[in-house]
C-alpha cells in the first residue's frame, strides 16, 4: 500500500540556518504530495503541495520539489526563524478515486534564537 | 469566521465509558473527516463524510461511530472506551472530497482512557 517515510526528529536548528526535512514515498501511479504544518496547540495547516512530477510547491519561504525518479518530496527553507518551530507532516494522495491522505509520522522542528 | 471547532479540548474517561466528540465548521464545506494522531504513527483516518447524509469508514474505524448531523456538524462517538483509544483526535473539513481541495483542521481533542 501507500506509505510516507519522513526523517526522524526532533530537529533543532539555530535561527537563520538552512533547513531540510527529508520525505520519501511509496505509491502506485502518480500521487499528489503535500506538506502540512502543526504549530503548538493548533490543528494541521496545508503548507504547500505538488500534483505532478517536477512541480515545485512553495509557501512562506518553504519549498519542495516532486522528484519521481527518487520518489522524494524534501522540504527546504533557506533561513529559518523561531516562528517556524512546529511539527511538519509529509503526506500523499494516490488519486485513484479514494481521495485518502496518507501521512508520515511527522518531524518536530525547534528553532533556537 | 471560526473555521473548524472541536469540543471538548481535553477529556479523561474510564474504560467502558462512552462519549461524543463534537465538530462544527462554518465554511459551508461539503466534506468532513475524523483523524486520530498517535506518537510515531502520523494521522490516521477514522471516518469521513463526503457529503451531507453520507459517511464512510476510513483506515481505523473499529470502536467508533459517526453522525453527520447536518452540513455543519460531524460527531464522533466512542460507545465503550478502551485504553487503545487514548489519542489526539482531529476533525477536518474540505470543500469537496478530493485531495486537490485543502483540508482545514480543528485544534484537536486530547483523550485519555484509563
Amino acid at each position: 500500500g501507500d506509505s510516507v517515510t519522513q526523517m526522524e526528529g526532533p530537529v533543532t536548528l539555530s535561527e537563520e540556518a538552512f533547513l531540510t526535512i527529508n520525505c520519501t514515498y511509496t505509491a502506485t501511479g502518480y500521487p499528489s504530495l503535500f506538506w502540512y504544518v502543526q504549530y503548538p496547540g493548533e490543528g494541521l495547516q496545508l503548507l504547500l503541495k505538488a500534483t505532478k512530477a517536477d512541480d515545485k510547491g512553495s509557501n512562506k519561504g518553504f519549498e519542495a520539489t516532486y522528484r519521481k525518479e527518487t520518489t522524494s518530496f524534501h522540504l527546504e527553507k533557506g533561513s529559518v526563524q523561531v516562528s517556524d518551530s512546529a511539527v511538519y507532516f509529509c503526506a500523499l494522495s494516490n488519486n485513484f478515486g479514494n481521495e485518502k491522505l496518507t501521512f508520515g509520522t511527522g518531524t518536530r522542528l525547534t528553532i533556537i534564537p | 469566521n471560526a473555521g473548524v471547532t472541536q469540543t471538548p479540548k481535553f477529556q479523561v474517561l474510564k474504560t467502558g465509558q462512552s462519549m461524543t466528540l463534537q465538530c462544527a465548521q462554518d465554511m459551508n464545506h461539503n466534506s468532513m473527516y475524523w483523524y486520530r494522531q498517535d506518537p510515531g504513527m502520523g494521522l490516521r483516518l477514522i471516518y469521513y463524510s463526503a457529503s451531507e447524509g453520507t459517511t464512510d469508514k476510513g483506515e481505523v474505524p473499529n470502536g467508533y461511530n459517526v453522525s453527520r448531523l447536518n452540513k455543519r456538524e460531524f460527531s464522533l462517538r466512542l460507545e465503550s472506551a478502551a485504553p487503545s483509544q487514548t489519542s489526539v483526535y482531529f476533525c477536518a473539513s474540505s470543500e469537496a472530497h478530493r485531495t486537490t481541495y485543502e483540508q482545514y483542521f480543528g485544534p484537536g481533542t486530547r483523550l485519555t482512557v484509563t
